[in-house]
């Protein structure tokens, strides 16, 4: 069973910059995951940010951007502001029958 | 502009069965996959399977293999997701979402429904 993983939490400074990552518990994660990701606040659906690892989606602001750093695919916010507070998922594509959620990470910015 | 539109919350009994509808706008329907992905309270986003609306042909996580259907009504550009014999850990948020393939992602979401199971 695919396992993806992700911080179960983080904290970072309105202005500051944070890295969230999303990794595989027995393998690395690669552009052929076509890594995307989600934020989600309470109550609404989930929103697309970044996919194919590191495209914005339409109208995401440029201080959302994605990578691969190392073995895992990693959601960067620069200059996080106040309503970046939120519940963030990324997903992996490992093939046509499994599509794996991160288990999220909830962002606190303060 | 692309819609998906969801059926609204529902209350089943145990042992029931479950069938949520999702109608799409702004899109040639035909032309994108629809999957669905649910959220138990407090919980994170679990990925439930897919439908070719084209083909009618789906495809599910294992987890829900034998217990859940997808279906679509290509007339009324709308996808449908049935889950059986349901249980209280099925008390979740159903989400619809058109999904891209390479890159594999989703794009528009629905709103959710609320499908809750208790006696």
């Amino acid at each position: 069973q695919t396992v993806v993983t992700q911080e179960p939490s983080f904290s970072v400074s309105p202005g500051g910059t944070v890295t969230l990552t999303c990794g595989l518990s027995s393998d690395s994660v690669s552009t052929s995951n076509y890594p995307s990701w989600y934020q989600q606040t309470p109550g609404q659906a989930p929103r697309t940010l970044i996919y194919n690892t590191n495209t914005r989606s339409s109208g995401v602001p440029d201080r959302f951007s994605g990578s691969i750093l190392g073995n895992k695919a990693a959601l960067t916010i620069t200059g996080a502001q106040a309503d970046d507070e939120s519940d963030y998922y990324c997903l992996l594509y490992m093939g046509s029958v499994n599509w794996v959620f991160g288990g999220g990470t909830k962002l606190t910015v303060l | 502009q692309v819609q998906l539109v969801q059926s609204g919350a529902e209350v089943k009994e145990p042992g029931a069965s479950v069938k949520v509808s999702c109608k799409a706008f702004g899109y040639t329907f035909n032309d994108y996959y629809m999957h669905w992905v649910r959220q138990a309270p407090g919980q994170g986003l679990e990925w439930m399977g897919w439908i070719n609306p084209d083909s009618g042909g789906s495809e599910f996580a294992q987890k829900f293999q034998g217990r859940v259907t997808m279906t679509r009504d290509t007339s009324i550009n709308t996808a449908y997701m049935e889950l059986t014999d349901l249980r209280s850990d099925d008390t979740a948020f159903y989400y619809c979402a058109r999904a891209w393939l390479a890159p594999y992602y989703f794009d528009y979401w629905g709103q959710g429904t609320l499908v809750t199971v208790s006696s």
